[in-house]
């Protein structure tokens, strides 16, 4: 049973495109997380949200955290081939943090 | 300041081989967690710890131990290895973010 649904698993869109990438949860956590990984590599933290409702940008992302904070969204607008990697969603309970599936985005030249 | 540490990188064993996987931290760090990754998902948890000679199954514990006599160390002990453990292992450790170690991939045949 996965305690994060991410959707959709794979995305492959045309560089300069636009796209969100979800997070849901039947569970309130009391933080959120998302990571980029790419092949070979461990995850790496882009941005934590803890407060429900909660918006946060880091350049051409924008990060969402849902008001009753069992889900998130990640929006990138004109996507360049460096964003290519698999994003994870990552809730945190306290001592512990869960993941979600993740979503493998593609972006083509 | 080396982060986080996972000895081996690379590992083959046999069915019903044991092993230990080593992760060290020198960031003081008292949270520190092992995942698994399988091909193209998420991370799931395998047992935590929030301090010296506490610690707590995660999502998918069996098959797994851990113990944690130090704050630095966290080694994750496969007993009677199976194809089923074929993954790559994440340690990771939490101060005013979450530090990865570099994985160790580990393949059972």
């Amino acid at each position: 049973t996965q305690l994060l649904e991410q959707s959709p698993q794979f995305l492959s869109i045309q560089e300069g495109e636009n796209l969100t990438v979800y997070c849901n949860s039947s569970s309130v956590f009391s933080s959120l997380q998302w990571y980029r990984q790419e092949p070979g590599e461990g995850p790496v933290l882009l941005v934590t949200v803890v407060t429900g409702g909660e918006v946060k940008k880091l350049k051409r992302l924008t990060f969402q955290f849902g008001d009753a904070r069992k889900d998130s969204s990640l929006h990138i607008t004109a996507a360049q081939p460096g964003d290519t990697g698999l994003y994870l969603c990552a809730g945190g309970d306290f001592n512990k943090f869960y993941f979600g599936s993740g979503t493998k985005l593609n972006v083509k030249p | 300041n080396a982060g986080v540490t996972q000895t081996p990188k690379f590992r083959i064993l046999k069915i019903g081989q044991s092993m230990t996987l080593q992760c060290a931290q020198d960031m003081n760090h008292n949270y520190m967690y092992w995942y698994r990754q399988d091909p193209g998902m998420g991370l799931k948890l395998i047992y935590y710890s929030v301090g010296a000679g506490i610690t707590d199954k995660g999502e998918v514990p069996n098959g797994y131990n851990v113990s944690r006599s130090t704050t630095e160390d966290f080694p994750l002990r496969l007993e009677l290895a199976a194809p089923s453990q074929t993954s790559v292992y994440f340690c990771a450790s939490v101060g005013n973010t979450i530090y990865f170690g570099e994985g160790s991939w580990l393949t059972v045949v």
